[in-house]
């Protein structure tokens, strides 16, 4: 299957701090897209990428679509406690979703 | 809006069982599809659905059948349970670029 790696892993950071991951591919896809993935539940979609180049926001969040088509980045700004979670990255192509490995997000109070 | 609901939440099987993971979504969506979450490896896709009788093999199908008889349901079976299963699975129902996930199914298989 495709493969997406997300970095990093995992990230600990203070409150107020911002945040940024991303995720790379090998492959070309025509749509990204960010979930977010609380404790005990499934993942939320949170920001959907549909063009090369396109910058979106959303409140504190801001997604990009790679130049290339093979990447992404999601950055949060002024980190709150309520942003802990896994962020997952996905590429679309087809009609197929793959997934990134996640990124583990602990914020410090 | 119920969206997409699985049963049950946690299950703990011994080694041999079987049984049926329940997905069921209530917005018409044609597709849907199943993924198994283990810690560093984010979701990976079992099986999917794109429509009423129509079924694929994902990234990870050994181990796991499908059916999807409805547009509503598609229910996951392990036919003989292995500990390699423990793991959380979540179904998803897809309607353009926009995937709605379940809650999630805590499977430990001892």
């Amino acid at each position: 299957g495709q493969q997406l790696n997300q970095s990093p892993q995992s990230m600990f950071i203070q409150e107020g701090e911002d945040v940024s991951m991303n995720c790379t591919s090998s492959s070309i896809f025509n749509t990204w897209l960010w979930y977010k993935q609380d404790p005990g539940e499934g993942p939320v979609l949170l920001i959907a990428l549909y063009k090369a180049g396109e910058l979106t926001s959303n409140g504190r969040l801001t997604a990009q679509f790679g130049i290339t088509r093979k990447d992404s980045f999601l950055n949060i700004s002024a980190s709150i406690p309520s942003d802990v979670g896994i962020y997952f990255c996905a590429g679309i192509t087809g009609n197929q979703f793959y997934f990134g490995t996640g990124t583990s997000l602990t914020v410090i109070p | 809006n119920a969206g997409v609901t699985q049963t049950p939440k946690f299950q703990v099987l011994k080694t041999g069982q079987s049984m049926t993971l329940q997905c069921a979504q209530d917005m018409n969506h044609e597709y849907m599809s199943w993924y198994r979450q283990d810690p560093g490896m984010g979701l990976r896709l079992i099986h999917y659905s794109v429509g009423a009788g129509i079924t694929d093999q994902g990234e990870v199908p050994n181990g796991y059948n499908v059916s999807r008889s409805t547009t509503e349901d598609f229910p996951l079976r392990l036919l003989s349970a292995a500990p390699s299963q423990t793991s959380v699975y979540f179904c998803a129902s897809k309607k353009g670029t926009e995937a709605f996930f379940g809650q999630g199914t805590r499977l430990t298989v001892v």
